[in-house]
């Protein structure tokens, strides 16, 4: 079945680190990807996505590219700032299901704290 | 932005009983869904709703749980026997026709003894 791999955590760096999470996946057919955040006391919000190889996504100074010959999603940040601290999901969608389907397969989630 | 919105944000329970966890999606939503995340562990799809009836669901909504969506605003997620498994972050999410973004609520704490 479905799976997604992500870097455990937690993930502690000083402001203006440059950050890495890790993304793998394992799918059948072609899925869509997707990084969600997560901010303490809030529900998850949708940080970018990406829904064929080679393309990126991008929101917020965070990037991941989609990359078929590696099965890769990382999600990286050129200059993280204290207000980046929270949980970040790697998750896909797979195509194979019907229209109203929306069955995400997520990693377990990157705890990232970001110290001034 | 729209949000969704869940009650009770934390829930403690008896093993055995009966729980009903509360969602309001945004208005103009038609797709709904339920997925857990037991602590440690992978958020988890449960179930999804679609003009009144489930259109896909995961092994782990069995018998003991259920769906509805009462009066049209609400959309509520019943567990019939709580077992202490059933201990989870429970998340419920929307979307609209076509986008493919979901909107997820801040969850219900649920803790079984």
């Amino acid at each position: 079945g479905d799976s997604v791999t992500q870097m455990e955590g937690p993930v502690t760096l000083s402001e203006e680190a440059f950050l890495t999470i890790n993304c793998t996946y394992t799918a059948t057919g072609y899925p869509s990807l997707f990084w969600y955040v997560q901010y303490p006391g809030e529900g998850l919000q949708l940080l970018l996505k990406a829904t064929k190889a080679d393309d990126k996504g991008s929101n917020k100074g965070f990037e991941a590219t989609y990359r078929k010959e590696t099965t890769s999603f990382h999600l990286e940040k050129g200059s993280v700032q204290v207000s980046d601290s929270a949980v970040y999901f790697c998750a896909l969608r797979t195509w194979y299901s019907g229209a109203g389907s929306y069955q995400l397969t997520f990693g377990k989630g990157t705890k990232l704290s970001v110290i001034p | 932005e729209p949000e969704v919105t869940q009650t009770p944000s934390h829930q403690v329970t008896q093993m055995g009983q009966e729980v009903i966890l509360r969602c309001v999606p945004i208005s103009n939503h038609l797709y709904f869904y339920w997925y857990r995340q037991i602590l440690g562990q992978k958020v988890e799809f449960l179930v999804s709703f679609y003009n009144n009836e489930i259109s896909e669901k995961s092994e782990i909504f069995d018998d003991q749980f259920s769906v509805e969506r009462p009066d049209g605003s609400n959309f509520t997620l019943k567990i019939r026997s709580t077992k202490l498994e059933d201990s989870a972050m429970y998340f419920c999410a929307s979307r609209a026709p076509v986008w493919e973004k979901l909107f997820f609520g801040s969850g219900t704490q649920l803790s079984v003894l």
